[in-house]
């Protein structure tokens, strides 16, 4: 059972322009969501988080919203830049007493930043 | 360099024949996980370690050993390697704290047991 879904394997966005990667998740005691970015042939690494409790952070380009109704976060990319280009994982985690540093991810979502 | 370095890189090597991936952090982190990634899974975690001699199976500890009996040491051991743990291995290390946010992971372990 995927707890943590991405169910768009790829896209592609112009230069410039606005990325929108999202993420679906079912399990309702997740308190903390991540992205994480991935180049070919390296780990990957944390871009940006959120706790439940908040409904949108901010980091430069990167915006991650947060719907706990909806169950549903997603990742904006603002201007979109051919660097971004890269596999990106959502990320979620169950905190409190049960905490125990597990990360549950999604498939990932392979995002092409065309010049 | 803060980092967490991960030996072989690549390895192919055959049914049945015992091997180790080693994993190591430079971060004096508490916390450490090694997970598998596979084509349409996303990664999913097969061990973690909270502390020296503190391990715990996670969601695919199956045909897989680990041991931490150094902090910056976190070795992943097949005993009987099968084709179907033909995968990429991460490793990854965290301080111990309340949110765990930032996992640092290693570069990756590509194995292929034919």
């Amino acid at each position: 059972d995927q707890q943590v879904k991405q169910n768009s394997p790829s896209l592609s966005v112009q230069e410039g322009r606005i990325s929108i990667l999202n993420c679906d998740y079912t399990n309702s005691m997740f308190d903390y969501f991540l992205w994480y970015k991935k180049y070919p042939a390296e780990g990957p690494t944390f871009l940006i988080s959120i706790s439940s409790i908040k409904d949108k952070n901010e980091d430069g380009r990167f915006t991650v919203f947060l719907n706990k109704s909806a169950k549903h976060l997603s990742l904006h990319i603002v201007p979109s830049q051919p660097g971004d280009s890269a596999v990106y994982f959502c990320a979620a985690r169950t905190g409190g007493s049960s905490n125990t540093g597990k990360l549950i991810f999604g498939q990932g979502t392979t995002l092409q930043v065309k010049p | 360099e803060a980092q967490v370095t991960q030996n072989p890189r690549y390895l192919i090597t055959v049914t049945g024949k015992k091997l180790t991936v080693t994993c190591s952090q430079n971060m004096n982190h508490e916390y450490m996980s090694w997970y598998r990634q596979d084509p349409g899974l996303g990664l999913r975690q097969i061990y973690y370690s909270m502390n020296v001699e503190v391990t715990d199976k996670g969601d695919v500890p199956e045909g897989y050993k680990v041991s931490r009996k150094e902090k910056r040491n976190f070795p992943l051991i097949l005993e009987s390697p099968s084709p179907n743990q033909t995968s990429l291995y991460f490793c990854a290390s965290s301080p111990m704290s309340a949110s765990y946010n930032e996992q640092f992971f290693g570069p990756g372990t590509r194995l292929t047991v034919l």
